[in-house]
């Protein structure tokens, strides 16, 4: 069965660094997503892309975050100066769109993100 | 942000028997509802959804039920497994109105089903 696959598993980083997450979501998804989960809290939505743009993002993905698709294949979440509060398991999710149904997304294995 | 909330932080049942999870929900935009199973270490995976159109689906041995008048829904575990055993999330998204489709995550229920 396809799926999302993230690297790298574990990523540890000093604080103010630039970090770079790739994903490479089920290869006839057309929505892609990336959520993050802080220890003992929810999983919260960070961003949605849709056709090579962001279709939403949330409060918490400011100026700091970016990502892109640069390939036909991977989806990349990059922090540009990383803080001591983005540590936390990041997951990338994609979703299938036939244009009226709705469909569930799937979710890859996540990064834990550790900033020192 | 308190749109999707999972009361229960934990459940214990007995293998063979019945596990109920509960969901409740404040946003009467959300038109699509999905649970997913969570083991440590891995993603979410996805296990049923269902639409606002519809009150009940089942796959296998989960059913989910859906009751919009209460802005609740419930997934019923028959019957329960230890490989069952994990935490699950209740996520909701309001498609018709934002085709990005974003979920909304409960806090999750951890699920021991015990042999």
């Amino acid at each position: 069965e396809p799926e999302v696959t993230q690297t790298p598993s574990h990523q540890v980083t000093q604080m103010g660094q630039e970090v770079i997450l790739r994903c490479v979501p089920i290869s006839n998804h057309l929505y892609f997503y990336w959520y993050r989960q802080i220890l003992g809290q929810k999983v919260e939505f960070l961003v949605s892309f849709y056709n090579n743009e962001i279709s939403e993002k949330s409060e918490i993905f400011d100026d700091q975050f970016s990502v892109e698709r640069p390939d036909g294949s991977n989806f990349t979440l990059k922090i540009r100066s990383t803080k001591l509060e983005d540590s936390a398991m990041y997951f990338c999710a994609s979703r299938y769109w036939d244009g009226y149904s709705n469909q569930p997304q799937h979710f890859g294995d996540g990064t834990r993100l550790s900033i020192l | 942000d308190q749109q999707v909330k999972q009361n229960s932080p934990s459940l214990s049942v007995q293998e063979g028997r019945i596990s109920i999870l509960n969901c409740d929900y404040t946003n009467s935009m959300f038109d699509y509802f999905l649970w997913y199973k969570k083991y440590p270490a891995e993603g979410p995976t996805f296990l049923i959804s269902i639409s606002s159109i519809k009150d009940k689906n089942e796959d296998g041995r989960f059913t989910v039920f859906l009751n919009k008048s209460a802005k609740h829904l419930s997934l019923h575990i028959v019957p329960s497994q230890p490989g069952d055993s994990a935490v699950y999330f209740c996520a909701a998204s309001a498609q018709i109105y934002n085709q990005g489709g974003k979920l909304i995550f409960g806090q999750g229920t951890e699920l021991s089903v015990k042999p």
